[in-house]
């Protein structure tokens, strides 16, 4: 399967905790997106990457949520000290450069806090 | 406002019906529109891009109006697969793909 690639699938933690996500993009795809989405809503921009560099971050992104791409492929992102807002469906994209900005999403990664 | 704005239904359409959606967005200098659809509980997947001109992909008809500031997309003989929610996507701020909150087609024998 060469497609976007997300894990776990589904992450239940309880208040407080930390968790961290996994995104792979579709290999030859420069660009990674994370996307949060609730019940009923649009999938809502977190942050982006070109190659290794976070070059956009939401201004709705608390301080407790990082993400990484150190080396240009695969990306985590972190939420620490989860609360039950942060209950929602993150989803990976990736595109690639060259003015094509189609995204590829993963599955995505359902999170319940308790 | 919201920067990408749609009519979140749910549009409740008989088999062969002809059904529109529009989506509004409020950054002039965007440059990149798309229509993508998601099927319940799963990922958003690209139905189709929107360029200046207009564009058709078999039953989809996809438009786009500068002045006004909105994309359409119109489905024509509306199957009962159609069911799903059409997500508009439009880079606005910082060149950052944004979504719209979806609109939702039920299509029904």
């Amino acid at each position: 399967d060469t497609g976007v690639s997300q894990n776990p699938r589904h992450k239940i933690t309880k208040r407080g905790q930390n968790v961290t996500f996994r995104c792979d993009p579709i290999s030859e795809h420069n660009r990674l997106y994370w996307y949060r989405q609730t019940l009923g809503q649009g999938p809502e921009f977190l942050t982006y990457f070109q190659n290794e560099a976070q070059l956009e971050k939401s201004r709705l992104l608390s301080d407790r949520f990082s993400a990484e791409r150190p080396k240009g492929s695969f990306s985590t992102l972190e939420i620490q000290r989860t609360e039950q807002g942060d209950s929602a469906m993150y989803l990976c994209a990736s595109s690639s450069t060259g003015g094509d900005e189609k995204l590829f999403f993963g599955s995505g990664t359902q999170l319940s806090v308790l | 406002r919201k920067e990408v704005e749609q009519d979140p239904g749910p549009f409740n359409v008989p088999e062969g019906a002809t059904v529109a959606f529009n989506c509004t967005y409020s950054n002039s200098a965007s440059q990149s529109f798309f229509w993508y659809r998601q099927d319940c509980r799963k990922e958003p997947k690209l139905l189709m891009s929107v360029y200046s001109s207009g564009n058709e992909d078999g039953r989809f008809t996809a438009q786009l109006n500068r002045a006004s500031q909105y994309i359409s997309l119109l489905i024509r003989d509306s199957k009962l697969s159609d069911s799903a929610t059409y997500l508009c996507v439009v880079n606005g701020a910082g060149n950052m793909l944004t979504f719209g909150g979806g609109t939702r087609l039920m299509v029904k024998p």
